[in-house]
């Protein structure tokens, strides 16, 4: 099993760029999750969902979108990336909501 | 709302010592509580969970963690580190009802030192 899958590994955007971050995992989870980590200010949840075509905000949804058409996937597209979204991007997932596999995560520049 | 207090950004120990990493918690309703481990450059890995059941909670790698409703806390223990465990810890509750969502604290940098 591969479990969760995140691509890329790194990326550089330029502020304005747009981009998306895959996640995709292979367990049949039906919750996802997409989490920042900053220094200092430890995993803060961007949106989640519980299931294919339900999707919801977490604690820092400014500037992203999500999206979840099929169990397996879950996508976090930057709309239009700015220096504040400098960060390490972690995808995780749940089959019951209790106890998360996590990705290993994406580390994202922009300058 | 549920939120994670984690009491020590930072805990250095020598190696073969026992160590406590503390974790308090606030909810309005019953919580599950989990610990992850975060070695460099790496995901989260799920240390042990609390859902119900036995306040003292063994984990992998010889953590253990002890419920207590009263204080509302959830302290991570080993009783003798190696330097392997160097890492970053995270607490994290979630609600046993609705989304089961976690909110995370903001991490403990544990420093083992030979």
């Amino acid at each position: 099993n591969a479990g969760v899958t995140q691509t890329p590994k790194f990326q550089v955007l330029k502020t304005g760029q747009s981009m998306t971050l895959q996640c995709a995992q292979d367990m049949n989870h039906e919750y996802m999750s997409w989490y920042r980590q900053d220094p200092g200010m430890g995993l803060r949840l961007i949106h989640y969902s519980v299931g294919a075509g339900i999707t919801d905000q977490g604690e820092v949804p400014n500037g992203y979108n999500v999206s979840r058409s099929t169990t397996e996937d879950f996508p976090l597209r930057l709309l239009s990336a700015a220096p504040s979204q400098t960060s390490v991007y972690f995808c995780a997932s749940s089959r019951t909501g209790v106890g998360y596999t996590f990705g290993s995560g994406t580390r994202l520049t922009v300058v | 709302a549920q939120s994670v207090t984690q009491l020590d950004s930072q805990v250095p120990v020598f190696e073969e010592a026992p160590v406590e990493l503390r974790c308090n918690y606030s909810s309005s309703v019953s919580v599950y509580l989990f610990w992850y481990v975060q070695y460099p450059n790496q995901g989260l890995q799920l240390l042990l969970k609390y859902l119900s059941g036995s306040t003292l909670v063994k984990g992998i790698n010889g953590f253990e963690a002890e419920f207590n409703k009263s204080q509302t806390s959830f302290h991570l223990r080993k009783p003798s580190v190696h330097i392997s465990d160097t890492a970053e810890y995270f607490c994290a509750v979630s609600s046993s009802g609705g989304s089961y969502i976690p909110t995370f604290g903001r991490g403990t940098s544990l420093i083992v030192h030979p």
